[in-house]
């Protein structure tokens, strides 16, 4: 099993732009999360899905959607991208929610905004 | 939602245990205490997990204390490859999301 994938893993955006981060996991896995890290910082998530259809809000929501039209993918879209913007994001999946799921994390997409 | 309070950085010598400590004053009956850790320029991963009762896995123990309101996670002999961020996280009663704070940079000196 590939687990959890990310592409791409580096990309550079100038301002005003738009991308989509794609993650896709072989798991079937319901759950599926993404999570942003700026340097020396924590994680905060931004979105997450509880199922193919469903999306929900984490704490940064803003200036990002995304879309969970399969079980397996996951896109993260950015709107008019912004150096703010500027970060690792991590996609992760999850076989069940509640309070003891495991977490699997893909490897990181690197962006910059210049 | 409970937050946690770890300490910012740690060091261990190598073969050494490790004790992260981890605290929760405000967790409620029902959260659970998830212990992820990353290496460098990798995703987080998974460590371990407990509710009330300690915890072993092959990785690590999880030692909660009786009230619940602190955690300390074990490393029984650190390994260079244990050098990592360590972080402590509570899974509330949603359960749908995690909240992760900067965590314990822990250095194995060799």
């Amino acid at each position: 099993n590939a687990g959890v994938t990310q592409t791409p893993k580096f990309r550079i955006l100038k301002i005003g732009q738009s991308m989509t981060l794609q993650c896709t996991q072989d798991m079937n896995h319901n759950y599926m999360y993404w999570y942003r890290q700026d340097p020396g910082m924590g994680l905060k998530l931004i979105y997450y899905s509880v199922g193919a259809g469903i999306t929900d809000k984490g704490e940064v929501p803003n200036g990002y959607n995304v879309s969970r039209s399969t079980t397996e993918d996951f896109p993260l879209r950015l709107e008019l991208a912004a150096p703010s913007q500027t970060s690792v994001y991590f996609c992760a999946s999850s076989s069940t929610g509640g309070r003891t799921g495991e977490l699997f994390f893909g490897e990181g997409s690197r962006l910059t905004v210049l | 939602d409970a937050k946690t309070t770890q300490p910012n950085s740690m060091e261990s010598n190598e073969e050494e245990p490790v004790h992260l400590p981890c605290n929760h004053s405000t967790i409620s009956g029902t959260d659970y205490i998830h212990w992820y850790r990353q290496l460098p320029s990798q995703g987080p991963e998974y460590v371990i997990h407990g509710l009330t009762s300690n915890v072993n896995n092959r990785m690590a123990s999880l030692a909660i204390a009786e009230d619940r309101k602190s955690s300390t996670l074990i490393l029984h002999r650190a390994t260079l490859r244990d050098a990592a961020v360590y972080y402590c996280i509570l899974r509330d009663s949603n359960g749908n999301q995690f909240y992760f704070g900067t965590g314990t940079s822990l250095t194995v000196i060799p």
